[in-house]
């Protein structure tokens, strides 16, 4: 089934140690996203996309980057965790310019140490 | 910018009952896209509904429909036959047309009780 992947499922990392979330999608859609959610809240979108064109939100920290090597591969690099940024973090993919239904994968809940 | 209102955090319904969920939405826009989202206990974020804002028809999917009130901004959930499998976070969302920029309520978490 298509569908879109995140791995792993559970992360935990060590206060300021770099860490990297994967996300790949076999719904060949031209637009990723990377939203973070903290318990019991709504996801924040943090950056996403379309094709190879990267938008950033205006708040999210810089201490969050992404790549997209590919169409199907999309990557959240946290380069020096703090405590503040344990949350879930989800992918979601779309269309484009499609009615914007989006995609979620399962997620990756990050701890920090 | 846009934001999405749920005013309801917890809400509960007996089994087989209907229960509505709330939501209000602040924009300048004419065009745009209404979702309901639910996100059931540690599982992924699906689709329920979607709404397009120039249809005056309000969107049905089988148990699931909603009430879409442009003038007043409001788009509320209807789950009618509710079932234990509908327990889960709720969330609405905002989308304007053409964008990717997707915006979320705070969530309503509806327990169904035997």
């Amino acid at each position: 089934d298509a569908m879109v992947i995140q791995n792993p499922r559970y992360q935990v990392t060590q206060f300021g140690k770099p860490v990297t979330l994967s996300c790949s999608q076999t719904l060949n859609h031209n637009v990723m996203y990377w939203y973070q959610q903290k318990s019991s809240q709504a996801p924040k979108l943090l950056f996403h996309y379309y094709d190879k064109d990267f938008n950033n939100e205006a708040d999210t920290p810089d201490n969050f980057q992404s790549r997209r090597p590919n169409t199907s591969f999309c990557f959240l690099d946290i380069r020096s965790p703090g405590l503040g940024d344990a949350a879930m973090y989800l992918c979601a993919t779309s269309r484009g310019q499609s009615r914007g239904s989006q995609h979620f994968g399962d997620g990756t809940r990050l701890s920090i140490l | 910018a846009q934001t999405v209102t749920q005013s309801q955090p917890e809400m509960s319904v007996q089994e087989a009952e209907t229960v509505t969920l709330s939501c209000t939405y602040d924009t300048s826009e004419n065009n745009y896209y209404l979702f309901w989202y639910k996100q059931p206990p540690s599982r992924q974020m699906i689709l329920v509904i979607r709404q397009e804002a120039y249809k005056q028809q309000n969107a049905t999917e089988n148990r699931f429909s909603v009430n879409f009130q442009k003038a007043a901004k409001s788009f509320s959930l209807k789950i009618s036959d509710s079932q234990l499998g509908d327990t889960a976070m709720y969330f609405c969302a905002f989308m304007k047309y053409n964008n990717n920029d997707m915006r979320f309520g705070a969530g309503t978490r509806l327990t169904v009780k035997p």
